[in-house]
C-alpha cells in the first residue's frame, strides 16, 4: 500500500499565477481532505471531498477551489496566488475516522 | 469556535526521561481526536487516535488519554529517543468532518 502521495513535492510560482495540486488517497479510503499549514503552525483545514462534492469547508476564500475523481484522487487549485499563500499544503485521506496524511507539497509564491 | 493549545510549546529533555504533552480544547462537542507526529518539512504520521467514548489509547510506549468533559488529552512518551524528536500535534475532530489542530509541542530528546 503506498500510503497518501501528492504531486509535486516543491512548487514556486508568482503572485497572480494559478497553482493545481494532486492528491491520491490510500487504497479503498474514499474521502480526501486538503490543509493548508504556514511555517510554525498548525495546519488549517481547507475543505473536504467526498462522492465528489465538497462536504465542508473551512475559512478560506473561493480562490481555493477542488475537484475528486471518481477513483477518489483529488485536486486543490489555487487562482490569483498571494504571497500569503506560500505554505506546505497537505491532503489527508479517511475511510471513517482516522486521517492519514500525505507528504505535502511546498509551495512558494514569489 | 474550537481552539486548540498545547503545552508546553518546546521541549528538550535527555534521553531516557518519561514525558507529558498536554493538549486543550475549547469545545467539549467532539467525535474523537487524533495524535500526529511531524518532522521538518514532512507530513504528518498517525499515532493514537482516541473515540469520544474512550478514556485513553496505547500504543508501544506511548500512551494518550482523553478527558472530553474538560476539554483536555494528553501523551504520553515513556523512556524517550532521540528518535523522537519532532512536533507532535494533536487534534480533536469537530462535528464529522474536520479536524483541528494546535500549534504543537516541538520535542527535541539529547542523546
Amino acid at each position: 500500500d503506498a500510503g497518501v502521495t501528492q504531486s509535486p513535492t516543491h512548487l514556486i510560482k508568482t503572485r497572480g499565477q494559478q497553482v493545481t495540486l494532486r492528491c491520491s488517497p490510500k487504497s479503498g479510503h474514499d474521502t480526501v481532505s486538503w490543509y493548508q499549514q504556514a511555517l510554525g503552525q498548525g495546519p488549517q483545514f481547507i475543505f473536504q471531498y467526498y462522492e465528489e462534492e465538497e462536504r465542508q469547508r473551512g475559512n478560506f476564500p473561493d480562490r481555493f477551489s477542488g475537484h475528486q475523481f471518481p477513483n477518489y484522487s483529488s485536486e486543490l487549485n489555487v487562482n490569483a496566488l498571494l504571497l500569503g499563500d506560500s505554505a506546505l499544503y497537505l491532503c489527508a485521506s479517511s475511510l471513517a475516522s482516522e486521517q492519514f496524511f500525505g507528504p505535502g507539497t511546498r509551495l512558494t509564491v514569489l | 469556535k474550537q481552539e486548540v493549545t498545547q503545552i508546553p510549546a518546546a521541549l528538550s529533555v535527555p534521553e531516557g526521561e518519561n514525558l507529558v504533552l498536554n493538549c486543550s480544547f475549547t469545545d467539549s462537542a467532539i467525535y474523537n481526536l487524533q495524535w500526529f507526529r511531524q518532522d521538518p518539512g514532512k507530513g504528518l504520521t498517525s499515532l493514537l487516535l482516541i473515540q469520544s467514548s474512550q478514556r485513553e489509547q496505547t500504543s508501544g510506549r506511548l500512551n494518550a488519554s482523553l478527558d472530553k468533559s474538560s476539554g483536555r488529552s494528553t501523551l504520553y512518551i515513556a523512556a524517550s529517543q532521540p528518535g523522537d524528536s519532532a512536533t507532535y500535534l494533536c487534534a480533536p475532530r469537530q462535528g464529522t468532518y474536520k479536524y483541528i489542530f494546535g500549534t504543537g509541542t516541538r520535542l527535541k530528546v539529547l542523546a
